[in-house]
């Protein structure tokens, strides 16, 4: 699977939108982008994902650049509960997928009233 | 739906005991289930893959024998960590793999203190 790199933290006043950078930029062509984040004491909780084509969900929007190198994660409108540790990461997906997810750093986002 | 439950959510035991961890996906079936571990502001740690019906497959470096893994049905995996020592606390997390959409769930995970 394809390495990510994030900024190890970020800092967001509430209400205002958050927007996560990561750099995938040894992407394959099959792989996909997914974000998952977690708060703490807690197991990972699945946001969102997407090849290529910009996504959104009830919890965020994914934003995945033309090149596939690099995408953004934005949560519209942060609150408190918001603050977590946001991972980023490539893999195939599908129904086949199969494989583990890896986890890198990811970005730890705090949300400040 | 797509619900992992872990039991215990905490366990303290003494050092040279055994601790089970139980995973469950409550609402979908999971032939591949992973553990992971995560030490106190680190990122999660693959141990193993678990199949149901067959052999765990454990990452490098992780003792197959201290870290006992068994899938008997498609919603249960089992962890056992067998003659726990201080260095085994950690945060245990389990997922899931939904055998019909291939997505991964987590859950709430399993602190371990051995004393």
């Amino acid at each position: 699977d394809a390495k990510t790199t994030q900024p190890p933290s970020m800092d967001c006043a509430e209400g205002r939108a958050a927007n996560l950078p990561c750099n995938h930029s040894t992407i394959s062509g099959n792989e996909y982008v997914y974000w998952y984040r977690q708060i703490h004491s807690q197991g990972p909780q699945y946001i969102i994902h997407g090849l290529k084509n910009n996504e959104t969900n009830e919890m965020a929007s994914l934003i995945i650049t033309e090149d596939r190198k690099s995408s953004t994660l934005i949560l519209p409108h942060a609150t408190l509960r918001d603050t977590a540790v946001y991972y980023c990461i490539v893999r195939v997906g599908g129904g086949n997928a199969g494989n583990m997810l890896t986890f890198g750093g990811g970005t730890r986002l705090m949300v400040k009233p | 739906g797509a619900v992992v439950s872990q039991h215990p959510s905490r366990v303290i035991c003494k050092s040279g005991t055994s601790v089970k961890i139980e995973c469950r996906s409550l609402d979908f079936q999971a032939t591949t289930m992973f553990w992971y571990r995560q030490f106190p502001k680190k990122s999660l740690m693959l141990m193993a893959t678990s199949n149901e019906g067959s052999k765990a497959t454990y990452e490098q470096g992780v003792e197959k024998d201290k870290f006992l893994i068994n899938h008997a049905s498609l919603t249960l995996s089992t962890l056992t960590v067998t003659s726990a020592h201080p260095e085994d606390s950690s945060f245990y997390i389990c997922s899931a793999r939904w055998d019909v959409r291939g997505e991964q769930f987590f859950g709430p995970g399993t602190r371990l203190t051995v004393l």
